[in-house]
């Protein structure tokens, strides 16, 4: 059963802690993606990935972090500098040669 | 630099009316455009998307969506919708190069008897 798995489905992060999302897919796919989803701005890229250990920023990186140790795997921490965190998170891949992304069902982060 | 604009931030709609969902993109996008679909407190799911060939494309559930060049528009239609058909729908482009999406704000359907 192929697909993208986030998890926790919620989270807290209280103040000045560092939190960590995770994503993991089994789909072979290349390239993965963090987005932010807040209320009437649709979606924000965070930070991408094209292949494993190598990443890039988005649109709004600061606050963010990645790592890509794995193809499966790309999580994303919310360090404390990210002043503003609460939002839902989604994270999405998508093969090379073709570039439709599949998301996962998403992670909501909220503030103690 | 290249976006997406959809025209409505909310439609409301009667139960088995027809619904247009308006989407422009910027002539800079490329002419790979996609619509995603996402229901509350969930992820984003695809509908249907436009990479080449035919200028109409249809969904397994009734959408479909055409590809106008000359307008820059990718409008998702359904001419007949159902309850569960409301939820937020993303209209997307992706721009030359990599694979990066550009999302606009996206419409909400709303779907009452």
């Amino acid at each position: 059963d192929g697909g993208i798995t986030q998890s926790p489905k919620y989270l807290f992060r209280k103040e000045g802690q560092n939190v960590t999302l995770s994503c993991e897919q089994n789909l072979n796919h290349d390239a993965m993606y963090w987005y932010r989803q807040d209320p009437g701005q649709g979606l924000r890229l965070i930070y991408y990935s094209q292949i494993v250990n190598d990443f890039q920023k988005g649109d709004i990186a600061e606050g963010y972090s990645v790592s890509r140790e794995k193809k499966e795997s790309f999580p994303l921490t919310v360090t404390s500098a990210q002043k503003n965190p609460t939002a839902f998170y989604l994270c999405a891949s998508s093969m090379q040669s073709d570039g439709t992304q599949y998301f996962g069902p998403g992670t909501r982060l909220l503030v103690l | 630099a290249q976006s997406v604009t959809q025209l409505d931030s909310q439609v409301p709609v009667f139960e088995e009316a027809p619904v247009e969902l308006r989407c422009n993109y910027s002539s800079s996008v490329s002419v790979y455009l996609f619509w995603y679909v996402q229901y509350p407190n969930q992820g984003l799911q695809l509908l249907l998307k436009y990479l080449s060939g035919s200028t109409l494309v249809e969904s397994i559930n009734g959408f479909e969506a055409e590809f106008n060049k000359s307008q820059t528009s990718f409008h998702l239609r359904k001419p007949s919708v159902h309850i569960s058909d409301t939820a937020e729908y993303f209209c997307a482009g992706m721009n030359t190069g990599f694979q990066k999406l550009v999302f606009g704000t996206g419409t909400r359907l709303l779907v009452s008897p």
